[in-house]
C-alpha cells in the first residue's frame, strides 16, 4: 500500500541553525500538508500546498518557515533559524483530488538545543 | 469556532470492554470527520471517518456515531483489545482544507 515517507526520522540541531525536513507524498496525490505535534499535545496544522503554491497557512507558519516542491516527488519544510520552541514532531500529509482523507507520514522528530 | 473538543483525556478499559470517546465541534462548515489512531513515535493513522449525512458508520469493531443537530460525534471500540492501546484523535475538515484535531484520548486496555 502506498505511504508517505519522511526523512530524517530524527534531527538534532542548534538554535539559530537552518533545517530542512523532507517528505515524499503518495505519488498520485496533489494536496500536501505539514503539521506539527509538540510532545504530549495535539496535532497542529502548519501549511497546505497545491499546484505549486501555498493554499493555506496557520499563525505558526511565520516568515521563518517555507515550503517547496523541488521536483515531482519531494515536498520540503524549511525552518530558517530554529528556536527552542520549534522542537516537535513534524508530520507531512498528502491527499488525493477525489477523496478527503489525508494520509500522514511517520514524522520527523526535531530537537533544537 | 475552529476547535474540536474531545473527552476524556485518558481512558482505561478492561479487555473485552467498550471504549467510548466523545467529540464536539462548532463550525458547521465541517463536512468530514475522521478518527486517527496514533502509537508512540508514529504518525496519525486514519482509522475510520464519517460525513454529516450519515448518523452511524461501522467498520469491524469500530463505530462512529454522529449527531448533526448536537454537533457531536463519538467513537466506540467494541471488544477492546490490548493492541488497541494508543492515542485517539477525533478531527474535522472541509474539503481539502486543513484537518483540525481534537486534543486526543490516551486509551489503555488492560488484560
Amino acid at each position: 500500500e502506498p505511504e508517505v515517507t519522511q526523512t530524517p526520522s530524527h534531527q538534532v540541531t542548534q538554535m539559530g541553525q537552518e533545517v530542512i525536513l523532507r517528505c515524499v507524498p503518495i505519488s498520485n496525490h496533489l494536496y500536501f500538508y505539514w503539521y506539527r505535534q509538540i510532545l504530549g499535545q495535539k496535532v497542529e496544522f502548519l501549511v497546505s500546498f497545491y499546484n505549486n503554491e501555498i493554499s493555506e497557512k496557520s499563525e505558526i507558519f511565520d516568515d521563518q518557515f517555507s515550503v517547496e516542491r523541488p521536483d515531482g516527488s519531494n515536498f520540503t519544510l524549511k525552518i530558517r533559524s530554529t528556536k527552542l520552541e520549534d522542537s516537535a514532531m513534524y508530520f507531512c500529509a498528502s491527499s488525493d483530488l477525489l477523496v478527503d482523507e489525508q494520509y500522514f507520514g511517520p514524522g520527523t522528530r526535531l530537537t533544537v538545543t | 469556532q475552529q476547535q474540536v473538543k474531545q473527552s476524556p483525556q485518558s481512558l482505561i478499559v478492561q479487555k473485552g470492554g467498550i471504549s467510548i470517546i466523545n467529540c464536539a465541534y462548532e463550525n458547521t462548515a465541517f463536512d468530514y470527520f475522521p478518527w486517527y489512531q496514533q502509537f508512540p513515535g508514529k504518525g496519525p493513522a486514519l482509522l475510520i471517518a464519517i460525513r454529516p449525512d450519515v448518523s452511524e458508520k461501522k467498520e469491524g469493531r469500530f463505530t462512529i456515531s454522529f449527531n448533526k443537530s448536537a454537533k457531536q460525534f463519538s467513537l466506540h471500540i467494541m471488544d477492546s483489545q490490548p493492541g488497541d492501546s494508543a492515542t485517539y484523535f477525533c478531527a474535522a475538515s472541509r474539503g481539502y482544507q486543513k484537518v483540525t484535531f481534537g486534543t486526543g484520548t490516551k486509551l489503555q486496555v488492560i488484560p
